[in-house]
Formats: C-alpha cells, structure tokens, sequence
C-alpha cells in the first residue's frame, strides 16, 4: 500500500470555525489531491498540487484553500467551516498528472454542525 | 466538457453471477481511462486502467473493461462475481495535454446475494 496518511480521521466542528486537514506521503510523489466524496456525486476535486508551492485549483474550490510547503504534505483548510462542507475527505497522490494512477488515503470524516 | 456517466446507482447479483458495470464518458482528446474500487469505509483502490492499444484491459481480482472509442464506453466486467466483491465502484477519466484532473462517475453500488 502506498504510505498515505490522513488526519484526522474524524472530526466534528461548528459552524463558523477554521478546519485544517493534513494529507502526509512518504512516497516522495510530486502530485497531490484532495477530493471531496458525498453520495450521488462520486469524488469531485478540490484543489491539488503539482509540486512544492505549486497549487491549483478543483471543480469545488470555493471556501477551501491549500498549503504544500513540503512535498510530503498537504494541508486543506476550510477557513470557516459550513455545514455544506459536511463530507469524506479524500487525499491522493500520484507520480504523474491526470494520466497517472492515483493512490488514495483511508479519508477524513468531517461533521459541520 | 469531459464528463463520466455512471447509469445504474446499486446492482445486485447473484455470488456466481456475472457482472457487467457500465461508464460512459465524454472527453475530446484520447481518454486515460480507470476504474476504481471502494470497500465500506476504506480509500479507492485501482482495478484496472487503461491508455492505448489492446481495447481489453485485465485487472486485479479477475476483473476486466473493454474500451469502445465508437461508444465511449468503458464497461467493467466479471464473468463470477464472489461476495467480497460487493463495494463501490467508480469509472474516471484522465487526460494528457495539460490537462492535471481525473473526473469520476458517481459510482454504482455493488451487492452480492449469496
């Protein structure tokens, strides 16, 4: 399995707070994920990083932002939290772009009340 | 824009049954092509993908697709379904040029009836 870690695993928070989520590789990949999975909608992008520093944005990006001043860290953060942003938070990574395979970590379960 | 279309949402199938999920896709360039898998609780895993030349493309856990550019298909197959093969599943397409995002189905839910 590839080593990705995601924490926390689970977390619960109200509404109106910031909310930080880190994706941790130790497969040196240059590209990193983060996905968003509710039911009926698959997993839809929310920003992913093509090297240190280097971020753009998903299909869902609107009140997220991304950090990556390492390559093996990726950090997410809702800088106020909605209940709309209640969801699994998925990381991947991959050595390639889009024609790569991807390789996911076990997800993030966030509760907004 | 590129698009994936899962049609069926849940299956059900018989242990021993075959298995035939289907994924459509829109993309204007030539396709990358993946399905996925995801069991309850867990991360999605790779079965099987697909670039170019042979249209029928073997997996892990005895799974199978074929591409058909004429229908921008990409169907997952499974001539004998087990019932540790009951998950979700998910088709996605990737692309080269540039283009640095893979857009998934929605996902068809698989349950296995003993």
């Amino acid at each position: 399995d590839a080593g990705i870690t995601q924490s926390p695993r689970h977390k619960v928070t109200e509404t109106g707070t910031p909310v930080t989520l880190r994706c941790h590789q130790t497969e040196n990949h240059r590209y990193m994920y983060w996905y968003r999975q509710d039911p009926g909608h698959g997993l839809r992008l929310i920003h992913y990083s093509y090297g240190v520093k280097d971020t753009d944005k998903g299909e869902v990006s609107d009140g997220y932002s991304v950090s990556r001043s390492k390559t093996e860290d990726f950090l997410l953060t809702l800088e106020s939290a909605t209940s709309s942003q209640t969801s699994v938070y998925f990381c991947a990574i991959s050595e390639s772009d889009s024609t790569d395979t991807q390789y996911f970590g076990p997800g993030t379960r966030l509760t907004v009340l | 824009a590129q698009s994936v279309t899962q049609p069926d949402i849940h299956i059900t199938v018989s242990e021993g049954a075959s298995l035939e999920l289907r994924c459509n896709y829109s993309y204007g360039a030539t396709p990358y092509l993946f399905w996925y898998v995801q069991s309850p609780g867990q991360g999605l895993q790779l079965l099987l993908k697909y670039f170019s030349g042979d249209t029928l493309v073997q997996g892990i856990k005895g799974f199978e697709a074929e591409f058909k550019r004429s229908q921008s298909s990409f169907n997952l197959r499974k001539p004998s379904v087990h019932w540790s093969d009951a998950a979700e599943y998910f088709c996605a397409v990737g692309g080269a040029g540039g283009y640095n995002k893979l857009i998934f189905g929605a996902g068809t839910r698989l349950a296995v009836h003993p």
